[in-house]
C-alpha cells in the first residue's frame, strides 16, 4: 500500500514567486492536513481538508493557502514568497479525519527562497 | 494555549542501552498523543499513537505511556541500536491539529 506521496521533494525559487506543492494521501484517506516545518519554529500547522473542504487553518498569513480535491488530493500554494518561507512542508493523511485517528505522513517539499 | 515540550533536547548512548525519552504538555484535554521518528532530511515515520483513554502502547522494542492528569508521556527504547538514531518528536492532537514537542535528537554509537 503506497503511502503519502509529495511533489516536489526539491525546489528553488526567488522571492516575490509563488509555488504549489502536491500531497497525494494514502489510498482511501480522505483527511490531508498540511505544517510547516523550520529550525527556529519547529513544526507548525498550517491546514486541514476533509472532503474538499477546509476545516481547520493554522496561523500563518492569507499568502498560505490551499485546496482538496475529489479524489483527496490536495495542493497547497504559497504567494509572494518570502525568505523566511524556506522550510520542509509535510503532509499527513489520516483515513477518515477523526480526531482521534493516526496521522501518516509523506516525505515533505523542501522549499528554498532566494 | 498547549505548550508540548520534550526532554532532553540530545541524547547519546552507547549501543543496548535502555533509554526514557520524555514529553510534558501544559492542557491535559487531548484527544491522543502520537510519537514519530524523524531521520535527517525525511518526513515523519509514526511510531505508536496513544488514545486519551489509554495508558500504554507497545511495538516491539518501543512502549509509549500516557498519563493525562500530569500531562506527561515517555517513551521507552529497549536494547538501543544504531539504526535508532533520529530526532524523536511527540505531538499532542488538540480539537483541530497535532501540537509538536522540539524533539530529542538521538545517536546510539556501536
Amino acid at each position: 500500500k503506497a503511502g503519502v506521496t509529495q511533489t516536489p521533494r526539491y525546489l528553488i525559487k526567488t522571492r516575490g514567486q509563488q509555488v504549489t506543492l502536491s500531497c497525494s494521501p494514502i489510498s482511501g484517506h480522505r483527511s490531508v492536513s498540511w505544517y510547516q516545518q523550520t529550525p527556529g519554529q519547529g513544526l507548525q500547522f498550517l491546514f486541514e481538508y476533509f472532503s474538499e473542504t477546509q476545516r481547520n487553518k493554522g496561523n500563518f498569513p492569507g499568502r498560505f493557502s490551499g485546496r482538496q480535491f475529489s479524489n483527496s488530493r490536495s495542493e497547497m500554494n504559497v504567494s509572494t514568497l518570502e525568505l523566511g518561507d524556506s522550510a520542509l512542508y509535510l503532509c499527513a493523511s489520516s483515513p477518515d479525519g477523526a480526531l482521534t485517528g493516526e496521522l501518516f505522513f509523506g516525505e515533505g517539499s523542501r522549499l528554498t527562497v532566494l | 494555549k498547549q505548550e508540548v515540550t520534550q526532554i532532553p533536547a540530545a541524547l547519546s548512548v552507547p549501543e543496548g542501552e535502555n533509554l526514557v525519552l520524555n514529553c510534558s504538555f501544559t492542557d491535559s484535554a487531548i484527544y491522543n498523543l502520537q510519537w514519530f521518528r524523524q531521520d535527517p532530511g525525511k518526513g515523519l515515520t509514526s511510531l505508536l499513537l496513544i488514545q486519551s483513554s489509554q495508558r500504554e502502547q507497545t511495538s516491539g522494542r518501543l512502549n509509549a505511556s500516557l498519563d493525562k492528569s500530569s500531562g506527561r508521556s515517555t517513551l521507552y527504547i529497549a536494547a538501543s541500536q544504531p539504526g535508532d538514531s533520529a530526532t524523536y518528536l511527540c505531538a499532542v492532537r488538540d480539537t483541530d491539529k497535532l501540537i509538536f514537542g522540539t524533539g530529542t535528537r538521538l545517536q546510539v554509537f556501536p
